[in-house]
């Protein structure tokens, strides 16, 4: 149990246009999903808690127009990269979380989805 | 501000070895702690969850432990095989944090025939 998929895996987009990315928790229902960028041999970075039903909460120096998250079911999350760029070009990994015992939660990540923008 | 670190930051053993892998934080106050596995283009996947009140946890030939007072967590690799060549992760879920993780900088670990 606990699988997280991302679509698509891997997606290439000319500068200017916008690319959306899907997270889904197909066999568990996840009131928190986080999303995260990792540059190539760097680890992972927190972009963005979204919450089921109400507004993303952005990491400090994340711009909130551009990465647009939408929280629409407990099982669907999804990040729009709005105006694409060079620079976004990375890869993007979603998380969901269950309750795995007391007030504690377990985040169960997605396979990623390696964008590239030229 | 949680820092979390990693040592060393690259491993290569000889198959057959037993190893450990390193990771310290700055901040004791913790929910849990949970060690990841990623291979080289890919997800996350989870090896481990220490919850803060444990000091230990294991799994096949993993064994994870925690000192939460000083700070550091441990894993064990016993046996190590060629498969598990990857890049492993740590990362705390800090206590009133919402959940985030906070990862640490990675070991690159080969396992080499």
């Amino acid at each position: 149990g606990a699988v997280v998929s991302q679509h698509p895996s891997r997606v290439i987009c000319k500068s200017g246009t916008s690319v959306k990315i899907e997270c889904r928790s197909l066999d568990f229902q996840a009131t928190t999903m986080f999303w995260y960028r990792q540059f190539p041999k760097q680890s992972l970075m927190l972009m963005a808690t979204s919450n089921e039903g109400s507004k993303a909460t952005y990491e400090q120096g994340v711009e909130k127009d551009k990465f647009l998250i939408n929280h629409a079911s407990l099982t669907l999350s999804t990040l729009t990269v709005t105006s694409a760029h060079p620079e976004d070009s990375s890869f993007y990994i979603c998380s969901a979380t269950r309750l795995a015992g007391g007030s504690s939660y377990e985040q169960y990540f997605g396979p990623g989805t390696r964008l590239t923008v030229t | 501000k949680q820092e979390v670190t990693q040592i060393p930051a690259a491993l290569s053993v000889p198959e057959g070895e037993n190893l450990v892998l390193n990771c310290s934080f700055t901040d004791s106050a913790i929910y849990n702690l949970q060690w990841f596995r990623q291979d080289p283009g890919k997800g996350l996947t989870s090896l481990l969850l220490i919850q803060s009140s444990q000091r230990e946890q294991t799994s096949g030939r993993l064994n994870a432990s925690l000192d939460k007072s000083s700070g550091r967590s441990t894993l064990y690799i016993a046996a190590s095989q060629p498969g598990d060549s990857a890049t492993y992760l740590c990362a705390v879920n800090l206590a009133g944090g919402g959940n985030k993780l906070t990862f640490g900088t990675g070991t690159q670990l080969k396992v080499e025939l």
